[in-house]
């Protein structure tokens, strides 16, 4: 079975400060990780990914994810936060022996002014 | 148009009522999944279409079918409803083959059942 932990429902932040969401994971095999936010109205849109080896990855609108295989996480980060980036977060996990994907409940970033 | 679109974007029907909703994919993946998102809770994974057969049918009641007849379109048939089914359904789509190909997700429809 696989299943993502997203801890937090709610992150907030001040303007210009890093920011981080969290995302830890269970998977019995090696994991594909993945971020994806949702703005108001929209789908989701992907972030970045986690496939192998170096374990910070960098995507979109300057977001990096460091993959923990010793603490099966995958937190979100930015250096410093933009009011822009206030949206709903998702992390997902597969399990190369799945064929789904499955999501975490999502976190709410709001970044104050 | 590019990437997913959805249509229609919102809808109201009634417990007795029959709708469809509509997906269509333009970037050349070949598979298609229907998601319902509802608040505070997981995004579920409802039916999932590889190479236009349906691979993953999550225990979804028969009121939800769907169809998928090419591999650029899905639909997703309704009909006797109940209001707890009211929430934001996504189409997605990906390139199968690759378990780790990201998916690609459509506005979604807001549904609601009254």
């Amino acid at each position: 079975a696989q299943s993502v932990a997203q801890p937090e429902d709610q992150v907030n932040v001040a303007e210009g400060n890093p920011l981080t969401v969290k995302c830890t994971y269970s998977v019995s095999g090696n994991p594909y990780l993945f971020w994806y936010v949702q703005y108001p109205n929209r789908g989701l849109q992907f972030l970045l990914k986690y496939i192998t080896g170096d374990n910070l990855v960098k995507g979109s609108y300057g977001f990096e994810a460091e993959f923990n295989k010793s603490q099966t996480s995958f937190h979100l980060k930015k250096p410093s936060a933009l009011v822009s980036d206030s949206a709903l977060y998702f992390c997902a996990v597969r399990d190369p022996g799945y064929q789904k994907v499955t999501f975490g409940t999502g976190t709410k970033l709001q970044v104050i002014p | 148009e590019t990437g997913v679109t959805q249509t229609p974007r919102h809808l109201v029907m009634g417990m007795t009522n029959k709708k469809s909703l509509k997906c269509e994919q333009h970037l050349g993946h070949n598979a298609m999944y229907w998601y319902k998102q509802s608040a505070k809770k997981p995004l579920e994974l409802m039916f999932v279409y590889s190479l236009e057969e349906r691979v993953e049918n999550n225990s979804v009641p028969s009121r939800f079918s769907p169809e998928c007849p090419n591999s650029s379109h899905l639909f997703l048939h309704l009909h006797t409803l109940q209001p707890e089914d009211s929430a934001l359904y996504l189409c997605a789509s990906s390139q199968a083959g690759e378990a780790n190909n990201e998916q690609f997700f459509g506005p979604g429809t807001r549904l609601t059942v009254l």
